[in-house]
């Protein structure tokens, strides 16, 4: 069971190059989410997904996008990137447990992106 | 608007030396208070979830407690292995597909 895997782990990219990260999950998780973190910041979100086929803005959802064709793998879409893109990149999952009104997330590994 | 404020940034504890990590809130209807530490170059690992005033949950050295306006994690005689970040989060009642994370403390205990 490897929980939350993302690919690449590390990343260069120039000034309006795109790329697209990748994140999959093996726990059969509705939910997942993707996050980018800023030294101070904490963790801001970016973009989730409720289910396979769904897809909804956060906090910051300029300049990506996503798509969520299967149920086990998220992707996140840089389609020109800038140095303000420059973060650590999180994906998490979660499932809503039904005797619960919370659900908690799971992480993964984090891809570190630099633009130049 | 929902906030999460964390204090203090940093935390710099001798072996044995016990102290506590302030989590403050403001959220529409609190629906999960969340604890997770995070090591360097690692993702978040989840600890707790608190749901309502009063509730407290321990596992080994921490235990994390609710108040309608702030959280504490409370380490009791702490270890080196201890040393990571703790990031605290919210999901409200009425945003509640999205969590609101606070930028965490930076505990680092020393032998």
């Amino acid at each position: 069971n490897a929980g939350v895997t993302q690919t690449p782990k590390f990343r260069v990219l120039k000034t309006g190059q795109s790329m697209t990260l990748l994140c999959a999950q093996d726990m059969n998780h509705e939910y997942m989410y993707w996050y980018r973190q800023d030294p101070g910041m904490g963790l801001r979100l970016i973009h989730y997904s409720v289910g396979e086929g769904t897809t909804a803005k956060g906090e910051v959802p300029d300049g990506y996008n996503v798509s969520r064709l299967k149920k086990q793998n998220f992707l996140l879409g840089l389609e020109s990137a800038a140095p303000s893109q420059t973060s650590v990149y999180f994906c998490a999952s979660s499932y809503p447990m039904p005797q619960q009104s919370s659900y908690e997330q799971y992480f993964g590994p984090g891809t570190r992106l630099t633009v130049t | 608007e929902d906030q999460v404020t964390q204090s203090p940034e940093a935390l710099r504890l001798q072996e044995g030396e016990s102290s506590s990590l302030n989590c403050s809130y403001t959220v529409s209807g609190l629906r999960g208070l969340f604890w997770y530490r995070q090591d360097p170059g690692k993702g978040p690992e989840f600890l707790f979830t608190l749901y309502s005033a009063g509730e407290e949950k321990e596992k080994e050295r921490l235990k994390a407690t609710l108040t309608k306006k702030e959280s504490f994690l409370h380490i009791t005689a702490p270890k080196p292995e201890d040393s990571a970040t703790y990031l605290c989060a919210v999901r409200s009642l009425y945003n509640f597909n999205k969590f609101y994370f606070g930028s965490g403390t930076k505990l680092n205990v020393k032998p």
